[in-house]
């Protein structure tokens, strides 16, 4: 089945720093989003992002979709500790059907205060 | 709008007895979705509807595992008989759908029932 390759694993970084993370994939994806999941809850949405090239921001959070459409990166600027959490990406297959989102591993975000 | 309800939020039980899971979607959402969350495999479609109807159950792990949404408002997760190696963290998702409404796309997930399996 499809597989969305998600890295790093985890990052334990220093409060101001910038972070970086992203997806890939060997298949077209129609759409990429971008989920944070803090302890005892569920995902929660950051960004979407629907056309290839299309870069988009929510705050100190910038994704982008790559212009392949197999890819997709999240970059979170001077990390603060409520930063803190899981990471995921996700993506649509094309075709336009519904279909579901696929989930990547996540990327688990640690910043020492 | 209070979000996606999912109940109980924790649930122990002992191998061989029958669970289930609970989900509130929200209102107006076409989409549901049933996702599962270990650390070995991460999240795991179960199964999702439309319009109450089943669309893909072919995340389901086996015949132990079934799901229904009797109504738009409304949908169940259940393990019969349940087994150790259930424990983990179910999530219900909701959405609209993408083709009528891409500028809010995106699944809404309820806060998980987390099973332990004993």
């Amino acid at each position: 089945g499809q597989q969305l390759n998600q890295s790093p694993q985890s990052m334990f970084i220093q409060e101001g720093e910038d972070v970086s993370m992203n997806c890939t994939s060997s298949s077209i994806f129609n759409t990429w989003l971008w989920y944070k999941q803090e302890p005892g809850e569920g995902p929660v949405l950051l960004i979407a992002l629907y056309k290839a090239g299309e870069l988009t921001s929510n705050g100190r959070l910038t994704a982008q979709f790559g212009i392949t459409r197999k890819d997709s990166f999240l970059n979170i600027s001077a990390s603060i500790p409520s930063d803190v959490g899981i990471y995921f990406c996700a993506g649509q297959l094309g075709g336009g059907s519904q279909g579901n989102l696929i989930f990547g591993k996540g990327t688990k975000l640690s910043v020492k205060p | 709008d209070a979000g996606v309800i999912q109940s109980p939020r924790h649930e122990v039980t002992e191998m061989g007895q029958e669970v289930t899971l609970r989900c509130k979607p929200i209102s107006g959402h076409d989409y549901l979705f049933w996702y599962r969350q270990t650390m070995m495999r991460g999240l795991e479609l179960l199964i999702y509807f439309n319009n109450n109807v089943p669309i893909d159950d072919s995340g389901m792990p086996e015949d132990r595992f079934s799901a229904k949404m009797p109504n738009a408002s409304f949908s169940t997760l259940k393990i019969q008989p349940s087994e150790p190696r259930d424990s983990a963290v179910y999530f219900c998702a909701s959405s609209l759908s993408f083709q009528r409404y891409r500028a809010n796309y995106g699944y809404t997930f309820g806060s998980g029932t987390r099973l332990t399996v004993v």
